[in-house]
């Protein structure tokens, strides 16, 4: 079975540009989840959805960030404009329900230069 | 809000020996406690989950105990192998995952 698909892997690019994370959750799975880890503050989680809706986005660290589903395959993580702070390793993970494992994907490693 | 406490964050220990990590937990109410297993630049293994339930869940050389009441969990890991070095977090999951900062573990061959 495929397990959570992010892409890219790797992401570099200049402060100021727009920066946009994908993820394929496993099939089925009705909880998605994206987390960012740094050296400084670990895996925060940023935001989470049930059936594409977004149910908690109070991790998410200002309005530069935004999360979509549009559906039950696809989600994104936007950041607009990027900074040098924002550098970290995103994970994307799915869970069929709330009491369920979460299954990571390998990540994105992102630099804002 | 949910605090999550690992100790030690770091450990080294010989090769055969058994591996003994801890988990703190703030707020005992809970649905389940996850074990990762994260290697260097990868991603996160899931290794054990164990429900609110549950005292304590095992697989293979692995078992983890959960004393809810007392917002404890241990991860053993027994007759450890150099494959074994990694950095384990431990996930509280109270509608979300919150993760403690994890412990470094090196086998020695």
């Amino acid at each position: 079975d495929a397990g959570v698909i992010q892409s890219p892997r790797h992401e570099v690019t200049e402060m100021g540009q727009e920066v946009t994370l994908r993820c394929k959750p496993i099939s089925g799975h009705d909880y998605l989840f994206w987390y960012r880890q740094t050296m400084m503050r670990g895996l925060e989680l940023l935001i989470y959805f049930n059936n594409n809706v977004p149910i908690d986005d109070s991790g998410m660290p200002e309005d530069r960030f935004s999360a979509k589903m549009p559906n039950a395959s696809f989600s994104t993580l936007k950041i607009q404009p990027s900074e040098p702070r924002d550098s970290a390793v995103y994970f994307c993970a799915s869970s069929p329900q709330a009491d369920q494992p979460q299954h990571f994907g390998d990540g994105t490693r992102l630099s804002i230069l | 809000k949910q605090e999550v406490t690992q100790i030690p964050a770091a450990l080294s220990v010989p090769e055969g020996e058994n591996l003994v990590l801890n988990c703190s937990f703030t707020d005992s109410a809970i649905y389940n406690l996850q074990w990762f297993r994260q290697d260097p630049g990868k991603g996160l293994t899931s290794l054990l989950l164990i429900q609110s339930s549950q005292r304590e869940q095992t697989s293979g050389r692995l078992n983890a105990s959960l004393d809810k009441s007392s917002g404890r969990s241990t991860l053993y890991i027994a007759a450890s192998q150099p494959g074994d070095s990694a950095t384990y977090l431990c996930a509280v999951n109270d509608y979300k995952l919150s993760f403690g900062a994890g412990t470094t573990v090196t086998v020695r061959a």
